[in-house]
């Protein structure tokens, strides 16, 4: 069975930073893109970046490009996404995402369970 | 970047009804295209991928159809666990986005 566990969220002040975390299992990690989707309060779902499976190439979000980083350990089935300078606008529920058929026609097709982020003074 | 445009936003329905969601994109994305159902407080589950095919589980019920620009997710006989938030995504390039979002609700 495939797991997504994301950890690390929690309030941060504006211009802070926070690393979320996400622990895969049930699958062969090192196999797959791996991408981050965020749902603001009220808001629809918003792509944040996905990585490649050898974890050479990544690709953002114009919102947070500059800001977030997101990396692989193939060797630990682990994601993390690295957000620096926060903003209110990030606040939001961050799903960590197993991305099938990259390169094609591609899509999520396993979600965590999601974490919230919250960016306020 | 590539704009999806979802209509309606929201629509009210009655068990048994058949529903049609439709999504357009801003320029061609091929069959690039999924859809996804969101129930308040969970995860987005995976329902059609690539335009027309069904994610493993998924009650047959659940059909998409469509290429190019203009996309259809079609619910057959609507249940009440239907009622939640759907959107569509193109995964023809990047960023990848998504639509705004239909919310179907009990009449």
């Amino acid at each position: 069975e495939v797991q997504l566990l994301e950890s690390g969220g929690g309030l941060e002040q504006p211009g802070g930073s926070l690393r979320l975390s996400c622990a895969a299992s049930g699958f062969t990690f090192r196999s797959y893109a791996m991408s981050w989707v965020r749902h603001a309060p009220g808001k629809g779902l918003d792509w944040v970046s996905s990585i490649v499976d050898s974890g050479y190439s990544t690709y953002y979000a114009d919102s947070v490009k500059g800001r977030f980083t997101i990396s692989r350990d193939n060797s630990k089935n682990t994601l993390w996404l690295q957000m620096n300078s926060l903003r209110a606008e990030d606040t939001a529920v961050y799903y960590c995402v197993l991305s099938s058929g990259w390169g094609g026609p591609s899509y999520f097709d396993y979600w965590g369970q999601g974490i919230l982020v919250t960016v306020s003074s | 970047d590539i704009q999806m445009t979802q209509s309606p936003s929201s629509l009210s329905a009655s068990v048994g009804d058949r529903v049609t969601i439709t999504c357009r994109a801003s320029q061609s994305i091929s069959n690039y295209l999924n859809w996804y159902q969101q129930k308040a407080g969970k995860a987005p589950k995976l329902l059609i991928y690539a335009a027309s095919s069904l994610q493993s589980g998924v009650p047959s019920r659940f059909s998409g159809s469509g290429s190019g620009t203009d996309f259809t997710l079609t619910l057959s006989s609507l249940q009440p666990e239907d009622f939640a938030t759907y959107y569509c995504q193109q995964s023809y390039t990047t960023p990848l986005t998504f639509g705004g979002g239909t919310k179907v609700e009990i009449k």
